[in-house]
């Protein structure tokens, strides 16, 4: 089975720290996301990566960084970090340009910026 | 832009009911069609992938179907039992890479 592990589950951080958010996927998948996810406004694709070092913005990338440096790690930074950026945050994967391959998630870091 | 849209927003059913769910999306040029399954304060679990030239998926007590000519996608579950208690999200696949979410279902199954 895919697995997609999140560094923490809960995390809580005070205005403008720098945070991170670690991702590590086992299945040699090209493609890894970050996502957010509100009340009311769904998932929002924040940063994606189709290989090491590579990284494309998503919908909302205003505040965050990605690295991606090996191919099974994809980590988000908060480089100074806002209450309006408490919220959870999902992490998944995929091979690359295959339509009959869905995105496999982990189960998220809820972080509330105090 | 594409828009996706799931109607109900919430579902209740007694136990042993079957459960149709629904999808909507504005622009019919999708890549793929997928379902997903999210427990609350966890992650989402791949359920079914349609691809753009198919016209169904089946899984065990699942069925997807899609139309791509009305914009269109239904989720089956037969025979309903507590467990399936979740809420369950439509995403289509944009590109090789992209999904655009619903808002998703949130299904409640009584015993």
């Amino acid at each position: 089975d895919v697995k997609v592990t999140q560094s923490s589950r809960y995390l809580v951080k005070r205005t403008g720290e720098k945070v991170f958010l670690e991702c590590v996927q086992d299945m040699d998948h090209e493609n890894m996301f970050w996502y957010r996810q509100d009340p009311g406004l769904g998932l929002r694709l924040i940063y994606f990566s189709y290989d090491v070092k590579m990284k494309e913005k998503g919908d909302i990338p205003e505040g965050y960084s990605v690295s991606r440096e090996k191919k099974e790690r994809f980590s988000l930074i908060l480089e100074s970090a806002s209450t309006n950026q408490t919220s959870m945050y999902l992490c998944a994967s995929s091979f690359y340009r295959s339509d009959n391959q869905p995105q496999h998630f982990g189960d998220g870091t809820r972080l509330s910026i105090l | 832009k594409q828009e996706v849209t799931q109607i109900p927003a919430a579902l209740s059913v007694p136990e042993g009911e079957n459960l149709v769910l629904n999808c909507s999306f504005t622009d019919s040029a999708i890549y793929n069609l997928q379902w997903f399954r999210q427990d609350p304060g966890k992650g989402l679990t791949s359920l079914l992938l349609i691809q753009s030239s198919q016209r169904e998926q089946t899984s065990g007590r699942l069925n997807a179907s899609l139309d791509k000519s009305s914009g269109r996608s239904t989720l089956y579950i037969a025979a309903s039992q507590p467990g399936d208690s979740a809420t369950y999200l439509c995403a289509v696949g944009l590109d090789d890479y992209k999904l655009s979410f619903g808002a998703g279902t949130t299904v409640t199954v009584r015993a």
